[in-house]
């Protein structure tokens, strides 16, 4: 069983859909992110959850919207996304109060059409 | 101003032989740690190698290296001996790191690697 589990790994959506991105983490960490990686930029943190609350959110349009039910879950929804929302979306988590790394999921793949 | 540099978007290294990939960074706090990620095609983020700011020495991980040079910013990677499983690109990230947001890893552009037989 790996540490950070994402799903689904691949999604096309259409401009006017609603969906959810799904992270899973059984590694007993309590802070979770998400991050985007478009084409040719480097990764963008979009949200820190830390104790299950938000403690970031780093300018992203509100057509996406985390959520963090408990330290081992976080989704990100998406609704009226754009095509230049296309990317990988990778969720990590780590532990809060440490120095240790960040553990990443495999991420999902979206595709706006 | 960016925080981290990766100059090399890309490099060929040939089977069995070592590589340095660059990585320059900026920050005006003295605490900070530096990590090293490869990610294959298949997207996972996998840790290599972690180098800390008061860290005396250079860290290694088998054959991960981390050539830190704390005057001049740079904390290059050196994959000795390369394999063609080491073919993905790699990511320099800083943390800083606060107790209510945790880990925050700010990361570089990427250098795709390719291992040629």
């Amino acid at each position: 069983e790996t540490g950070v589990t994402q799903t689904p790994r691949h999604l096309v959506m259409g401009m006017t859909n609603k969906k959810s991105l799904k992270c899973e983490q059984h590694l007993g960490h309590n802070a979770m992110y998400w991050y985007k990686q478009s084409a040719k930029k480097p990764l963008e943190l979009m949200f820190v959850y830390s104790l299950e609350e938000r403690v970031e959110n780093n300018s992203v349009p509100s057509r996406f919207s985390p959520e963090c039910p408990n330290s081992s879950h976080l989704f990100l929804h998406l609704h009226t996304l754009q095509p230049e929302d296309s990317a990988l979306y990778l969720c990590a988590s780590s532990q809060v109060d440490t120095n240790e790394k960040l553990f990443f999921g495999s991420g999902t793949q979206l595709s706006v059409l | 101003a960016q925080k981290i540099t990766q100059t090399q978007p890309g490099m060929f290294v040939q089977e069995k032989e070592a590589v340095t990939l660059d990585c320059t960074y900026d920050t005006s706090d003295p605490s900070y740690g530096l990590f090293w990620y490869k990610q294959p095609s298949s997207g996972e983020m996998i840790f290599l190698i972690y180098q800390g700011s008061y860290d005396q020495q250079n860290a290694t991980e088998g054959r991960y290296s981390l050539n830190f040079q704390k005057a001049r910013k740079s904390a290059n990677l050196v994959i000795s001996a390369s394999q063609l499983g080491d073919s993905a690109m790699y990511f320099c990230a800083m943390r800083e790191y606060s107790y209510q947001a945790g880990n925050k890893l700010t990361f570089g552009g990427g250098t795709r690697v390719l291992v040629k037989p």
